[in-house]
């Protein structure tokens, strides 16, 4: 059983639509994370939440993303206006461990289609 | 951006061939390195993490070193099987809270 749900599985969407991806962990945890892979790419840092904030972002991390996790349980990851550059694999993944040192356990992934 | 650096980018060997691949690091304000596997259709899956420049970890047949001083990480399998075909991810971690990821090296190990 994956320690982390993801949803949609595969979302596909016209460019310039807003696309909301879920992650639902098992068990409360604090630390989460986004990672994003663009096909042929490297697996990229969007974001982390620490305890319901945003911790850290990256520069791929603009003003058309946001996350939140608004029942206190799911965790989302929200794209405005999708461009067809968004399409990849969004992973998000729960940190186990100590902040700098621990492990990443990852959900099964959202493919995103952007046309 | 942190550059992290895999080789070699694929590899195909035989069953029974004992294979490495490389990850080469930021050498200053190193925390950790990562080792994932990440199987075609299932998530990335975490094999190591190490922390002290001269760790070696090892599962099963797979097993890791680590230089901080250089900069490098070595994975090694021993005997390949079949079921070890996957990209193997190294991500490299400082003082923030993401981890740098490498391209990866993907592994095919046919019988």
């Amino acid at each position: 059983e994956p320690e982390v749900t993801q949803t949609p599985s595969h979302q596909v969407t016209q460019m310039g639509q807003e696309v909301i991806l879920r992650c639902v962990p098992i068990s409360n945890h604090l630390y989460f994370y986004w990672y994003r892979q663009i096909l042929g790419q490297k697996v990229e840092f969007l974001v982390s939440f620490y305890n319901n904030e945003i911790s850290e972002k990256s520069e791929i991390f603009d003003d058309q993303f946001s996350v939140e996790r608004p029942d206190g349980s799911n965790f989302t990851l929200k794209i405005r206006s999708t461009k067809l550059e968004d399409s990849a694999m969004y992973f998000c993944a729960r940190k186990q461990g100590a902040l700098n040192t621990g492990e990443l356990f990852f959900g099964e992934g959202s493919r995103l289609t952007v046309l | 951006i942190l550059n992290v650096e895999q080789s070699p980018q694929s590899l195909h060997v035989q069953e029974g061939d004992s294979t490495n691949f490389t990850c080469s690091f930021p050498s200053s304000n190193f925390y950790a390195l990562h080792w994932y596997r990440w199987e075609t259709a299932k998530s990335p899956e975490a094999l190591f993490v190490m922390t002290l420049n001269g760790d070696e970890k090892k599962k099963g047949r797979i097993s890791a070193t680590l230089n901080t001083k250089e900069g490098y990480s070595y994975l090694y399998i021993k005997g390949s099987q079949p079921e070890d075909s996957a990209t193997y991810l190294c991500a490299f971690g400082n003082s923030g809270y993401a981890l740098n990821f490498g391209k990866g090296t993907s592994l095919l190990v046919t019988p």
